[in-house]
């Protein structure tokens, strides 16, 4: 079975402070991917990485970076977290390939006050 | 514009009573079509894959279709245990391996 797991559950920090959330893979997987669920928006992607090294925009980068240093591991950093950003946020990935289905994590639900 | 709509947004079944969620999409060349199931405060679980119009695949009490322009996950004899937020994404052609998701349908089943 394929696992990705996130590092925390739930996580809560104060404004302008730095945040870090990491997410790994054990199944070998070329894409990561990192998104927000927020009520009635749905999932949104924040930015994704096709390979090691490698990132990609999504639909929502804004006050967010990323960071792929192996494989296997994909963080996702809030520079200078602010209440806004306030949500579930959910790591998922996938094989590269037509119609590849991707696998998701726990998520980690933040609370920035 | 690539697009994902999902009907209704909230449906109640009493145990027992069948019925369909509906998945609505524009998109420019589909590859692949995708129901996750997901529960309060987790994240969402694979369900199926759906590559071409007309192909079905089902799991249990749960049967997805896929026609050129939507897809039904039909829910039969359903129980509580299946109560869940359904939600519904694609892949459209292209470089990336992005998905695009619904907003999901909330299924409630009562005993």
């Amino acid at each position: 079975d394929v696992k990705v797991t996130q590092s925390s559950r739930y996580l809560v920090k104060r404004t302008g402070e730095k945040v870090f959330l990491e997410c790994v893979q054990d199944m070998d997987h070329e894409n990561m991917f990192w998104y927000r669920q927020d009520p009635g928006l749905g999932l949104r992607l924040i930015y994704f990485s096709y390979d090691v090294k490698m990132k990609e925009k999504g639909d929502i980068p804004e006050g967010y970076s990323v960071s792929r240093e192996k494989k296997e591991r994909f963080s996702l950093i809030l520079e200078s977290a602010s209440t806004n950003q306030t949500s579930m946020y959910l790591c998922a990935s996938s094989s590269s390939g037509q119609g590849e289905t991707q696998y998701f994590g726990p998520g980690t639900r933040l609370l920035v006050l | 514009e690539d697009q994902v709509t999902q009907s209704p947004e909230a449906l109640r079944l009493q145990e027992g009573e069948s019925s369909s969620l509906n998945c609505s999409y524009t998109v420019s060349g589909l590859r692949g079509l995708f129901w996750y199931r997901q529960d309060p405060g987790k994240g969402p679980e694979f369900l199926f894959t759906l590559y071409s119009a007309g192909e079905e695949k089902e799991k249990e009490r749960l049967k997805a279709t896929l026609t050129k322009k939507e897809s039904f996950l039909h829910i039969t004899a359903p129980k509580p245990e299946d109560s869940a937020t359904y939600l519904c994404a694609v892949q459209a052609g292209g470089a990336t391996n992005k998905l695009i998701f619904g907003t999901g349908t909330l299924l409630a089943v009562q005993p």
